[in-house]
C-alpha cells in the first residue's frame, strides 16, 4: 500500500521558472512532511518540512504548501535553477514523532538552461 | 556535519552469496535505518534499530538480517543474495528525540547480484 504517492516520475522545467512537485497521501494519521532531495551518487538530503498544524512553510526559494482536506502537498521552487536537477522525494513518518518515514516514488526534475 | 558512511560504493556479488554491507555514523545517532532504492518504488525500509543490540524490522525485512554490537555502527546482511535483491541500499540515522528529527543518509550501496 503506497501511503505517500508522487505520480509524476519526471518534470523538465526552463531555468529560471518555477517548479511545482506533487505529493499525495493517503493516511490522515500524518502531521508532518518532509522532502528530501537525491542527487545521482550521493545519499537523499533533507530539504525542508512542514507540519499539518501550518499549510506553509518557505525556506529561501523553497516552498511547501500543505492541503490537508485534498491530502496533497506540493514543493515549489522559485526561481529554478540548474542546480535543483535532482531527484526529489517527499516522505512522511508513520508514527507520530518516529523517523520511520514513508516515502514517495520519487520525482526526476530536470532544469534546462 | 553528520556523516554516515557506508563501506562500499559498489559491490558485485553471485546468487547464495553471504553479503555484508557496512555503515558507520559519527554524530552519536540512536537510530539507525536501512533503506533500499528502486526506480518507481522510492525508498523502501528494511530494518529499523533503536539502540545498540535493538532492531525492528520495516516494510521489506525479507531476505536480510541486521546488526548492531555498536552504537555507530549497523550492518545489513544478506543470508543468501538473490537477483531481486539488485538495488541501491542507503544507511541512515538520526537522534531519538521523540519529534520529527531528520534522517541523515549516506551514499549508498549499488549492489548487482549476478
Amino acid at each position: 500500500d503506497q501511503q505517500v504517492k508522487q505520480n509524476s516520475p519526471s518534470l523538465s522545467v526552463q531555468e529560471g521558472r518555477i517548479s511545482i512537485l506533487n505529493c499525495d497521501y493517503t493516511n490522515s494519521m500524518f502531521d508532518y512532511f518532509l522532502w528530501y532531495k537525491k542527487y545521482p551518487a550521493e545519499g537523499p538530503t533533507f530539504l525542508i518540512s512542514i507540519s499539518s498544524i501550518k499549510d506553509k512553510n518557505e525556506d529561501g526559494r523553497f516552498t511547501v504548501f500543505l492541503n490537508k482536506s485534498a491530502k496533497h502537498l506540493s514543493l515549489h521552487i522559485v526561481p529554478s535553477q540548474p542546480g535543483d536537477s535532482a531527484v526529489y522525494f517527499c516522505a512522511a513518518p508513520r508514527i507520530q514523532g518516529a523517523q520511520k518515514l514513508v516515502f514517495g516514488q520519487g520525482t526526476r526534475l530536470t532544469i534546462n538552461p | 556535519d553528520v556523516k554516515v558512511t557506508q563501506s562500499s560504493r559498489y559491490l558485485v556479488k553471485r546468487t547464495g552469496e553471504k553479503v555484508f554491507l557496512e555503515c558507520v555514523q559519527d554524530m552519536d545517532h540512536e537510530n539507525m535505518f536501512w533503506y533500499r532504492q528502486d526506480p518507481g518504488l522510492g525508498l523502501r525500509l528494511i530494518y529499523f534499530s533503536y539502540d545498540v543490540k535493538m532492531k525492528e524490522k520495516g516494510d521489506i525485512p525479507e531476505g536480510y538480517s541486521v546488526s548492531r554490537e555498536k552504537k555507530e555502527r549497523f550492518s545489513l546482511i544478506l543470508e543468501s543474495a538473490s537477483t531481486n535483491q539488485t538495488s541501491m541500499y542507503l544507511c541512515a540515522s538520526s537522534l531519538s528525540t521523540g519529534g520529527n528529527e531528520k534522517l541523515f543518509f549516506g551514499s549508498g550501496t549499488q549492489l548487482s547480484v549476478l
